[in-house]
């Protein structure tokens, strides 16, 4: 799978959009983009996925670029509760069907 | 509510007990995972059930032993725990061969390791 690179934290202020960066300079064509949040003592809580067009839904929207080397989640509104840690995560199929590998991902803390 | 329940939510043992983590999912999924993720590190992947037969186990010490008994119910079986085994424990649930699976996850288990 190809590896992902994060910022370890980044702060929003509340109401505001915070964008969410990552970097997969290796990614292979047939590799979606998929993203991940992890509120204190939960599991992960899956938000969006992509492959090559910006996709949107009520949680977040992703943008892809062109060369697909790098995305940015965004979620237009922030709030205390979207408060976590973010993975971004570029999955490859094996075998043995979906294996998400998660790095250490960027804490967004939202500030009232 | 992610239709994927674990229980005990938090469990103390000693290095000589014997214990089981128990995940349930009501999703129809029939791929299931283990994870472990201790304080500071991410998420590690730790076995892969495919239609109840395992398909990975990442390197996992023998004192962790699963069980799939069917689709929607797994098991870590856990015996004479080291001290740095203390994690949490993270179920997830997918639906293979859809093309674009997402892992649902349960809440965990907090596991202490005396």
């Amino acid at each position: 799978d190809a590896k992902t690179t994060q910022p370890t934290s980044m702060d929003c202020a509340e109401g505001r959009a915070a964008n969410l960066p990552c970097n997969h300079s290796t990614i292979s064509g047939n590799e979606y983009v998929y993203w991940y949040r992890q509120i204190h003592s939960q599991g992960p809580q899956y938000i969006i996925h992509g492959l090559k067009n910006n996709e949107t839904n009520e949680m977040a929207s992703l943008i892809i670029t062109e060369d697909r080397k790098s995305s940015t989640l965004i979620l237009p509104h922030a709030t205390l509760r979207d408060t976590a840690v973010y993975y971004c995560i570029v999955r490859a199929l094996n075998n043995a069907g979906n294996m998400l590998t998660f790095g250490g991902g960027t804490r967004l803390m939202v500030k009232p | 509510e992610t239709g994927v329940t674990q229980t005990p939510r938090h469990l103390v043992m000693g290095m000589t007990n014997k214990k089981s983590l128990k995940c349930e999912q009501h999703l129809g999924h029939n791929a299931m995972y283990w994870y472990k993720q201790s304080a500071k590190k991410p998420l590690e992947l730790m076995f892969v059930y495919n239609f109840k037969e395992q398909t990975e186990n990442n390197s996992v010490p023998s004192r962790f032993s699963p069980e799939c008994p069917n689709s929607s119910h797994l098991f870590l079986h856990l015996h004479t725990l080291q001290p740095e085994d203390s994690a949490l424990y993270l179920c997830a649930s997918s639906q293979p061969g859809t093309g674009d699976e997402k892992l649902f996850f349960g809440s965990g288990t907090q596991l202490s390791v005396l």
